[in-house]
């Protein structure tokens, strides 16, 4: 398989409980992408790995929230202490870079998070 | 001002007609912007990108692209059902649209 996946795809998880997704992007992408997307909304920035560097990190990442990519291959999301408004769908994305351009994103199907 | 800026609709159009989705952007150093297509519940999925001026033809897709005015829009020729979606404007700084939801009526 040489597109994104992600793992798990749906996680229920009582609130106040830490979980974690993973992410494996498309092997030649250097740049691996997290997103939370809402109903009815866009995908909303979280942060942007290149290799294994954290290049940005959006506000709506607070404190609770950590990702990692240690070996510039796959990555994971954590949350810890979830909250009812943590449930969403979280999307990975990576992309390549070719002759100073960017390629599109090509996404993942997603983790979707419910917080009873 | 949002860096990218589409309107949510709902855009309803007849089937076999044209459906002409647009996004405004904010950033003039952008340089890419991409369409993405997501069904309900599913992931988005690329399906155009441009990087110049002009129009870009793909199949029954046309995206267009004026630095200028900062817009970017895409057009779908001979709509069909399976066009029905809500589709993504984003350009290469990380940051989406709200995206459009177009119904195309059989």
């Amino acid at each position: 398989d040489t597109g994104v996946s992600q793992d798990p795809r749906h996680k229920i998880t009582k609130r106040g409980q830490n979980v974690t997704f993973r992410c494996d992007p498309i092997s030649e992408h250097n740049r691996l992408y997290w997103y939370r997307q809402t109903l009815g909304q866009g995908p909303e920035f979280l942060t942007y790995f290149q290799n294994e560097a954290q290049l940005e990190k959006s506000r709506l990442l607070s404190d609770r929230f950590s990702a990692e990519r240690p070996k510039g291959s796959f990555s994971t999301l954590e949350i810890q202490r979830t909250e009812q408004g943590d449930s969403a769908m979280y999307l990975c994305a990576s992309r390549s870079r070719a002759g100073g351009l960017f390629g599109g994103y090509t996404f993942g199907s997603g983790t979707r998070l419910t917080v009873v | 001002q949002k860096e990218v800026e589409q309107n949510s609709g709902p855009l309803s159009v007849p089937e076999g007609a044209i459906a002409s989705l647009n996004c405004t952007y904010s950033d003039r150093g952008s340089q890419s912007f991409f369409w993405y297509r997501q069904y309900s519940g599913k992931s988005p999925e690329l399906i155009m990108s441009i990087y110049s001026n002009g129009d870009k033809e793909d199949g029954r897709f046309t995206a267009q692209l004026n630095k200028a005015s900062q817009y970017v829009s895409l057009l779908i020729r001979d709509s069909q059902p399976s066009d029905s979606a809500t589709y993504l404007c984003a350009g290469e700084k990380l940051v989406f649209g709200q995206g459009t939801r177009l119904t195309i009526n059989p």
